[in-house]
């Protein structure tokens, strides 16, 4: 079973659209949890960190359930410019070592 | 501020060949990471860095990859001899510890093995 897994998508919405999509990940020790946004043929950037109360960035939403060791990113009115790879990733705190999902890909079509 | 810099941006070689890629992390960055992403894929780490130490190589396939950190700040990360199934992007990163292992990455170095 891998680390964190996700839906691979692809999401194509319309621009306007809200999107959402989860990951799960095993590993109940993990400490820390961001998501990243991957373009085509470019590095990850980082998108926003996930706090465990939920945090908003924008017209990003990111939520961590503990219990049920999954996180989800929710994105509002989406833009054209919000067609990426969104890769969720959790941190290992004790060994500092990130495992990275393999993407959900979102296209937003205009 | 500059960011992670690689290079090359792009390598084509043929298989049995040696490559060599190199990574500058962000200024002050005491952490640096090498990873590779296969297409579709997430990255995977290979070898970790904290100043000029490898704490976790436990992914690094030994017997043709090897990388170093001599002096605790750029880095080099080699194959000998490449094969088919090494063609990937290899990523830099570079973290700060104090800052809750965020990490920035690099454009990464295209690796092409024909």
């Amino acid at each position: 079973r891998k680390e964190v897994e996700q839906d691979p998508g692809p999401f194509n919405v319309p621009e306007g659209a809200t999107v959402a999509f989860n990951c799960t990940y095993s590993n109940s020790a993990s400490q820390s949890f961001f998501w990243y946004r991957q373009d085509c043929r470019k590095e990850p950037k980082l998108l926003m960190s996930v706090y465990s109360s939920g945090n908003e960035d924008g017209r990003f939403t990111a939520q961590l359930n503990r219990a049920s060791q999954y996180i989800s990113l929710l994105i509002r009115d989406s833009k054209l410019s919000d067609s990426a790879t969104y890769l969720c990733v959790v941190n290992d705190y004790d060994d500092y070592k990130l495992s990275f999902g393999a993407g959900t890909t979102v296209t937003v079509r205009a | 501020e500059a960011g992670v810099v690689q290079s090359p941006r792009y390598k084509i070689i043929e298989k049995k060949q040696p490559v060599a890629f190199w990574c500058n992390p962000i200024s002050g960055h005491n952490t640096l990471y090498w990873y590779r992403q296969n297409l579709g894929q997430g990255p995977e780490l290979l070898i970790r860095y904290e100043n000029e130490e490898a704490v976790d190589d436990s992914q690094l396939p030994k017997d043709r990859f090897s990388a170093e950190r001599l002096k605790g700040v750029d880095s080099t990360l080699k194959i000998q001899p490449a094969e088919l199934g090494d063609s990937a992007v290899y990523l830099c990163a570079s973290s700060l510890r104090s800052v809750g292992n965020i990490q920035y990455f690099g454009a990464g170095t295209r690796l092409s093995v024909l």
